[in-house]
C-alpha cells in the first residue's frame, strides 16, 4: 500500500507563530486530504486538496502530486489550533491511508 | 444538515465477548468507511461500503465484519474480542466514496477488559 510519512512528528508553537507541516507519500495519488483532530478525538476536514493550493482563512495547503508530497501551512497560530494534524491519501482503490500525524502545541 | 452519528460513543467489553457499532451518515451520503485508531498503530482503514456493497477491506482479521442496509446506516461487528481491540472506531461518510471529503463521526472509543 501507499507510504505517508508525516512530519515533524511534535510541533510547540508560540500564539502568533507560522509553521509548515509536510506530508510525503510513497506511490501517486489522486486524493488527498488533511484533517484536524481535536482532543476529543473528532476529525474535521480541512482540505480535500489532491494537487495544488487552496487557502480558508489562516490555513493553507499546497500538493505536488508530481514529487509526491504536501504542505499545510499555520499562520499567526492560536491556542485553538491545537490537535493532531493528518494527512491522507489514496489511489482507486476504495481506501484513505494515514499518516502517523503531526501533533501541534500551541501555547498563549 | 445533521452530522455523522455514532453510537455507542463509550463502550467497555471483556474479553471473548463481541460487539457492534453503529454509524449513520450524513443524509445523502451513500458511501461509509470504518477506521480503527489505536496509539501504536494510529489510523487504519477497515473497510468502505457503498449502496450495502463492501468495496474494499483492510488487513484486519475475520473477527472485524461489517454491513450496510439500505438507508445507508452502517454496523461493524468484533467478535471474540482481545485486549488489542481497544480503540477508538471512527467512521466516516461521503456521497460517492472515498475520492471526496470524507466527513467523521465523533467515534466510539471501546475498552476490552
Amino acid at each position: 500500500g501507499i507510504q505517508v510519512e508525516q512530519s515533524p512528528p511534535d510541533l510547540i508553537l508560540q500564539e502568533g507563530a507560522n509553521s509548515t507541516l509536510r506530508c510525503n507519500f510513497s506511490d501517486s495519488v489522486n486524493n488527498l486530504q488533511w484533517f484536524h483532530q481535536n482532543p476529543w478525538g473528532q476529525l474535521i476536514n480541512l482540505f480535500y486538496i489532491p494537487s495544488g493550493t487552496k487557502q480558508n482563512g489562516r490555513l493553507s495547503a499546497t500538493t505536488v502530486a508530481t514529487e509526491r508530497y504536501s504542505l499545510l501551512y499555520i499562520s499567526s497560530s492560536q491556542t485553538t489550533d491545537s490537535g493532531v494534524y493528518f494527512c491522507a491519501v489514496g489511489s482507486n482503490d476504495y481506501k484513505l491511508s494515514f499518516g502517523a500525524g503531526t501533533t501541534v502545541t500551541v501555547r498563549a | 444538515k445533521a452530522g455523522v452519528t455514532q453510537t455507542p460513543r463509550y463502550l467497555i467489553k471483556t474479553r471473548g465477548q463481541q460487539v457492534t457499532l453503529s454509524c449513520s451518515p450524513i443524509s445523502g451520503h451513500r458511501s461509509v468507511s470504518w477506521y480503527q485508531q489505536t496509539p501504536g498503530q494510529g489510523l487504519q482503514f477497515l473497510f468502505e461500503y457503498f449502496s450495502e456493497t463492501q468495496r474494499n477491506k483492510g488487513n484486519f482479521p475475520g473477527r472485524f465484519s461489517g454491513r450496510q442496509f439500505s438507508n445507508s446506516r452502517s454496523e461493524m461487528n468484533v467478535s471474540t474480542l482481545e485486549l488489542g481491540d481497544s480503540a477508538l472506531y471512527l467512521c466516516a461518510s461521503s456521497t460517492q466514496g472515498i475520492q471526496e471529503t470524507q466527513y467523521f463521526g465523533p467515534g466510539t472509543r471501546l475498552l476490552v477488559l
